[in-house]
């Protein structure tokens, strides 16, 4: 199966930029990187995803690396409401993209 | 937009009850996705529905999980009977096609088996 790890837990101050890492050493090439985030008490909420190329979109960029082993989430200025659980998550093609979750990082942000 | 409701929020039952989660996913979503946490560990798919029909339940963990869509709307996941292990959190997702598209969660059911 495919898999990811993260750290547990990260902490960073508002207002300052947010990197997140992600290991998926054993990604095949057709496996797409996806990224959702919980909130407390909420439902997953997607992120971001991609699958070569580095990708942005309005709430977060997406940086992966040129062998594919690994990525980082970029968070541009982290406010108190980005405060959640982010969960790297592979999706591959010879499981009709389902999605196959992590351990996730806990992040804590301090005003 | 209405997003995904899951009914109930919350389910306490004895060992050996039997429980119906209900999901309705975003209207004109034609995919339909359960996943369940059980405590301590990742979130784990359960199945995929293609409007009414299984098009993935390689993640159902026995025969005493039975889930429906009939007519390709909401969709309910019945635990009967219910053991122990079963306790957690079950969300559901919808997407409006079976690609990588975006899969838009519910707010999860918890479950606690007693």
């Amino acid at each position: 199966d495919a898999k990811t790890t993260q750290p547990n837990s990260m902490e960073s101050n508002e207002e300052e930029p947010v990197h997140l890492p992600c290991n998926h050493s054993t990604i095949s090439g057709t496996d797409y990187i996806h990224w959702y985030r919980q909130l407390p008490s909420q439902g997953p909420e997607y992120v971001i995803h991609g699958l070569t190329s580095n990708v942005n979109n309005r709430m977060a960029s997406l940086a992966i690396a040129e062998d594919r082993k690994s990525s980082t989430l970029i968070l541009h200025r982290a406010t108190l409401r980005d405060a959640a659980v982010y969960y790297c998550i592979l999706s591959p093609l010879d499981s009709n993209y389902q999605l196959i979750w992590g351990a996730g990082t806990k992040l804590i942000i301090k005003p | 937009e209405a997003g995904v409701t899951q009914f109930p929020s919350h389910s306490v039952i004895e060992k050996g009850q039997t429980v119906t989660l209900r999901c309705d996913p975003i209207s004109g979503h034609d995919n339909l996705y359960w996943y369940r946490r059980v405590m301590g560990k990742e979130i784990k798919f359960l199945l995929h529905f293609v409007k009414e029909s299984k098009q993935d339940e390689s993640g159902m963990p026995n025969n005493r999980f039975l889930a429906e869509r009939t007519g390709g709307t909401y969709s309910t996941l019945k635990v009967q009977p219910a053991e122990l292990e079963d306790s957690g959190v079950y969300f559901c997702a919808s997407s409006p096609r079976a690609t990588v598209d975006t899969q838009y969660f519910g707010p999860g059911t918890r479950l606690t088996v007693l």
